[in-house]
């Protein structure tokens, strides 16, 4: 059974970090593409980033561009996101979400049941 | 960036019913579209992908239709558990991929 968990949600001040983490088992994870899709409050879904399964290749949002970075862990089972220069605008619920190929557009087949990330003075 | 556009908004439908949700992208996506079922408190569920093939474990009573850039997911007779918001997805042109902004499908 596939599983996607992740941690390292919580409050944090506009200009702020965290790091979220999603550990994934169930599959072979250096094998699939893995994203990051967030959910402002009362809003629709909003991709924010995705990594290859090898993690050589990334993307971004144009909206967190330069701020966020994307990462694998192959070894551990485990993506990451490191968000740093926090904006009030990036409140939302972060799903981590495993693509159904390598990494070469697809659709997302199992999502974890996302973390809470606040920013606010 | 390819805008996805859902209508309608919220469609109010009776158990038993029929319902069908609308997904247009603003330029073509070929058949590479998903839909997704959210619940409250839940995190999406994939239902359809390659615009009309039902993911692992999807009761038949879900189809979906469409390419290009008009998409259709259907719900022949609506069950409970069908209450929810549903989400159209392109995979086609990336990066970004994009989301419609959701049908909510709530009960009459």
């Amino acid at each position: 059974e596939v599983q996607l968990e992740e941690s390292g949600g919580g409050l944090v001040q506009p200009g702020g970090s965290l790091r979220l983490s999603c550990v994934a088992s169930g599959f072979s994870f250096g094998g699939y593409g893995m994203n990051w899709v967030r959910q402002g409050p009362g809003k629709g879904l909003e991709w924010v980033s995705g990594v290859s399964g090898s993690g050589s290749t990334t993307f971004y949002a144009d909206s967190v561009k330069g701020r966020f970075t994307i990462s694998r862990d192959n070894s551990q089972n485990t993506l990451y996101l490191q968000m740093n220069s926090l904006r009030v605008e990036d409140t939302a619920i972060y799903y981590c979400a495993k693509a159904a190929r390598g990494y070469s557009g697809s659709r997302f087949d199992y999502w974890g049941q996302g973390i809470l990330v606040t920013v606010s003075s | 960036e390819i805008v996805m556009t859902q209508s309608p908004a919220t469609l109010s439908v009776s158990p038993g019913d029929r319902a069908t949700l609308s997904c247009r992208a603003s330029q073509t996506v070929s058949s590479n579209l998903a839909w997704y079922q959210q619940t409250p408190g839940q995190a999406p569920r994939l239902l359809i992908y390659d615009a009309s093939i039902r993911a692992t474990g999807i009761p038949a009573r879900f189809s979906g239709s469409g390419s290009g850039t008009e998409f259709t997911l259907t719900i022949s007779s609506l069950q409970s558990e069908d209450f929810a918001i549903y989400f159209c997805h392109q995979y086609n042109n990336w990066p970004p991929y994009t989301f419609g902004q959701g049908t909510k499908l709530e009960i009459k």
